[in-house]
Formats: C-alpha cells, sequence, structure tokens
C-alpha cells in the first residue's frame, strides 16, 4: 500500500539550532516528492518539490531536502531555525504518470515544530 | 494574486443542516481537489476534479458531494450535516503533476 510516514509528531529545536524532520515513503516506483508548511489558521504553502536530477533539492525559507532512493526517505532540514519557522509540516508523494489515481498526492501525519527562545 | 479562495472561512451547523462550500481558483488550472484536516489525520482527500464537468471520489466521500459546473469553481455540500464532519476544509488546485495550491481553509463546526 502506498503510504507517507512522518515519525516524529512533535519535535522541539531552539532557535539557531539545527533541524531535521524525517518522511519515509512506500510507493510502487520513484514518486515525486514535496514538503509542505502550514502555519497556525492557514493553507499550505509549497517548501520544496522534487521531480528528479541533483537529490539534494533547495526551498524557500532556507530548508533543504535529500531524497534517498535506498532508504525511500525524503528528509527536510534547516541548518539554523528560527522561531518563525514554528508551524507543522507535511511530506507528500505523488506519482510520475497519472494513472488510476489521477495523480493524486498522498499526504503524511504531519510534523509539529516548536521552537524555544 | 489571490490563487485559491475559499468562502466561507467559518460556519458553524446543527446536525441534519445542509451547506455548500465553495472554492474558486484563478489560475486555471484543471485539477481541483477537496481535503479534511482533523488533528493527528493530516490531510484526507474528499472529492477531486479532473476537469469542469468532471468529480471523482477520493478517500473519505461518505456524506459530501461535488460539482464542478465551472473550471474555476470547485463547490462541495453536505446535505445532512453530522458531527463527525466538524472539520477544516482545504480546497486545492493543480495544474498537471506539479504542486498543489491551497486556499486557506474553511473551519466547519457541526453541533
Amino acid at each position: 500500500a502506498q503510504s507517507v510516514t512522518q515519525p516524529d509528531i512533535h519535535i522541539t529545536v531552539s532557535e539557531g539550532a539545527s533541524l531535521e524532520l524525517r518522511c519515509n515513503y512506500s510507493y510502487g516506483a520513484t514518486p515525486y516528492l514535496f514538503w509542505y508548511v502550514q502555519s497556525p489558521g492557514q493553507g499550505l504553502q509549497l517548501l520544496l518539490k522534487y521531480f528528479s536530477g541533483d537529490t539534494l533539492v533547495q526551498g524557500i525559507k532556507g530548508f533543504e531536502a535529500e531524497f534517498k532512493r535506498s532508504q525511500s526517505s525524503f528528509n527536510l532540514r534547516k541548518p539554523s531555525v528560527h522561531w518563525s519557522d514554528a508551524a507543522e509540516y507535511f511530506c507528500a508523494v505523488g506519482p510520475m504518470n497519472y494513472g488510476g489515481s489521477q495523480g493524486n498526492l498522498i499526504f503524511g501525519k504531519g510534523t509539529k515544530l516548536s521552537v524555544k527562545p | 494574486n489571490a490563487g485559491v479562495t475559499q468562502t466561507p472561512k467559518f460556519r458553524v451547523l446543527k446536525t441534519g443542516q445542509s451547506m455548500t462550500l465553495l472554492c474558486a481558483q484563478d489560475m486555471n488550472h484543471e485539477y481541483m481537489y477537496w481535503y479534511r484536516q482533523d488533528p493527528g489525520m493530516g490531510l484526507r482527500l474528499i472529492h477531486y476534479s479532473v476537469g469542469e464537468g468532471t468529480t471523482a471520489k477520493g478517500e473519505v466521500p461518505d456524506g459530501y458531494n461535488v460539482s464542478r459546473l465551472k473550471k474555476q469553481n470547485f463547490l462541495l455540500g453536505l446535505e445532512s450535516a453530522a458531527p463527525s464532519q466538524t472539520s477544516v476544509y482545504f480546497c486545492a488546485a493543480r495544474e498537471g503533476l506539479g504542486e498543489l495550491f491551497f486556499g486557506e481553509g474553511s473551519r466547519l463546526t457541526v453541533l
């Protein structure tokens, strides 16, 4: 079955510390991969995406993610966290072709990030 | 520069009442989606549309109906609201296999 797992429900880091949010997926083929961020009371905003090519992708707000095919992972990282990064983060996977699912994305359950001053 | 707009943003219903959520997009995208978000459950797909006049069921379609009479609009209906439908609803639009563009959400409470 296709699925996305974000093992950490809630993470707290100190401002200025580094951050890594984990995402593992189970998929029949190499998928397209996405990270979204949701601030309280807001919709989801795309942070970055991987379609092909370089497995280290850069996104907005200083985030990056690395696709590791052998580990079926797409972990999100940031070298130095800012208080404004406090939000919920969602990993999502989608097919590289439409097929029966019409290209629908599968979302993980999210990781809530808290930032200590 | 609106992108995806949802109305209303908040609504309180009594059990058994009906209502419609409207999603409008100005990006001319073919694909549109309705998700619900519940604590600890992530986003679950209710229904989606691959173009004007077409709709399809997602993961949790029961109790909901949708219509896509115009390309820019995607309506989500609740014919007889139940407390289990208390949730935050998100509409999204997409072109091809690219990213999803989300609205700001509609918070629905069913008493």
